[in-house]
């Protein structure tokens, strides 16, 4: 059965203080990992797709990193404005079931 | 301006009484989702659409019932809920055919309460 299990469940993180996301995956062949944000009362956002072990993709803030088993969100640097809760999901090759994990509340203290 | 539309965007409603929530997208997608989103749960896919007339189950498809007339319009029928479906619902679309995996754009969110 696909998986995708996000840790830690909610982090909290002074203004500038660098830290990480992880999204642990189980699925019979990626065809893609994404990475969305998601404000409250607001639906989740498109932030990244990876699609192959070693691949990165940054924006501002943001890296996001994938090899076979995981994915990381690197947030370096963060400023208030990026609290918000982030997402994590898996398309496996087999099928269009997109599959989200439980995400992860950042909160970023000024 | 590209978006999806959910409506209604709040709504209280008794065991038992049919309701839909509609779902439009101005985007020309072919492919549209169900989600829903519960505290510790995360977002469950309900039901998805790759094109119209064509349907398939997610994860959590009991009690719900979806139809693709129109590329454009994706409504979620409870046809007897039951207060195990309050939650909040999210509509969701993207380009292209089988197996593109391209950005999912998201409505709103449509908060229900069945008691």
């Amino acid at each position: 059965e696909d998986q995708v299990t996000q840790s830690p469940e909610a982090l909290r993180l002074q203004e500038g203080e660098s830290s990480s996301l992880n999204c642990s995956y189980t699925v019979s062949g990626l065809r893609g990992l994404f990475w969305y944000r998601q404000d409250p009362g607001k639906g989740p956002e498109f932030l990244f797709t990876l699609y192959s072990a070693g691949e990165e993709k940054e924006k501002e803030r943001l890296k996001a990193t994938l090899t076979k088993k995981e994915s990381f969100l690197h947030i370096t640097a963060p400023k208030p404005e990026d609290s918000a809760t982030y997402l994590c999901a898996v398309q496996a090759n087999r099928d269009d079931k997109i599959i989200f994990g439980k995400g992860t509340r950042l909160h970023i203290l000024p | 301006e590209a978006q999806v539309t959910q409506n209604p965007r709040y709504l209280i409603t008794v065991t038992g009484k049919k309701l839909t929530v509609t779902c439009s997208q101005n985007m020309n997608h072919e492919y549209m989702s169900w989600y829903r989103q519960d505290p510790g749960l995360g977002l469950r896919q309900i039901y998805y659409s790759m094109n119209v007339e064509v349907t398939d189950k997610g994860d959590v498809p009991e009690g719900y019932k979806v139809s693709r007339k129109e590329k454009r319009n994706f409504p979620l029928i409870l046809e007897s809920p039951s207060p195990n479906q309050t939650s909040l619902y999210f509509c969701a679309s993207k380009k292209g055919q089988t197996l593109y995996t391209g950005e999912l754009f998201f409505g709103e969110g449509s908060r229900l309460t069945v008691l």
